[in-house]
């Protein structure tokens, strides 16, 4: 089965120091992968993707992420965290059967600390 | 440029009760989809639907019905109301693009309570 998995529900960093969100996907033939970011009582907001190209994908409030194929990995990452950073995360990949879907992970909420 | 707008934004029904809850697009796009979000389990879709005239069942579609009204609007409804069905409820589109590369663009959301 296609599927995408975050194994951390929480993660906890302070503000100034970089963080990571991870992400790992099980999906057939060549992954499009997507992260999103919800703040309170809001939609999911797109922050960057993956469809092909160089592995290391830059998007929006200075987040990055890194595709890995040998590790089926798509970790988001930051250098430096901020407090406004603070939120939920998703992780998605396009259903290679209906390339139409999102598969959504279960999110990781990002606490950062002053 | 208000993108994808869903109303009402909350909602308290009592079992048994019927809803339908509206979303509409102005970005021309022409998929729409429907997901609830539950503590702990992320979204799942409902109801999504690729194009105007045309909708298909998503993961958890027993409940529900949807309507896509025209291009813009695609709406959400409830005809029996039940206790489980309580979640946050959105709304998405997208121009799917080349076999999918453009991102879904999603509303504020339903919060709905049933009693």
């Amino acid at each position: 089965a296609q599927s995408v998995a975050q194994p951390e529900d929480q993660v906890n960093v302070a503000e100034g120091n970089p963080l990571t969100v991870k992400c790992t996907y099980s999906v057939s033939g060549n992954p499009y992968l997507f992260w999103y970011v919800q703040y309170p009582n809001r939609g999911l907001q797109f922050l960057l993707k993956y469809i092909t190209g160089d592995n290391l994908v830059k998007g929006s409030y200075g987040f990055e992420a890194e595709f890995n194929k040998s590790q089926t990995s798509f970790h988001l990452k930051k250098p430096s965290a901020l407090v406004s950073d603070s939120a939920l995360y998703f992780c998605a990949v396009r259903d290679p059967y209906n390339t139409d879907k999102l598969i959504f992970g279960t999110g990781t909420r990002l606490q950062v600390f002053p | 440029n208000a993108g994808v707008t869903q109303t009402p934004k909350f909602q308290v029904l009592k079992t048994g009760q019927s809803m339908t809850l509206q979303c509409a697009q102005d970005m021309n796009h022409n998929s729409m989809y429907w997901y609830r979000q539950d503590p702990g389990m992320g979204l799942r879709l409902i109801y999504y639907s690729a194009s105007e005239g045309t909708t298909d069942k998503g993961e958890v579609p027993n409940g529900y019905n949807v309507s896509r009204l025209n291009k813009r609007e695609f709406s959400l409804r409830l005809e029996s109301a039940a206790p489980s069905q309580t979640s946050v409820y959105f709304c998405a589109s997208s121009y799917p693009g080349t076999g999918g590369n453009q991102p879904q663009h999603f509303g504020d959301g339903t919060r709905l309570s049933i009693l």
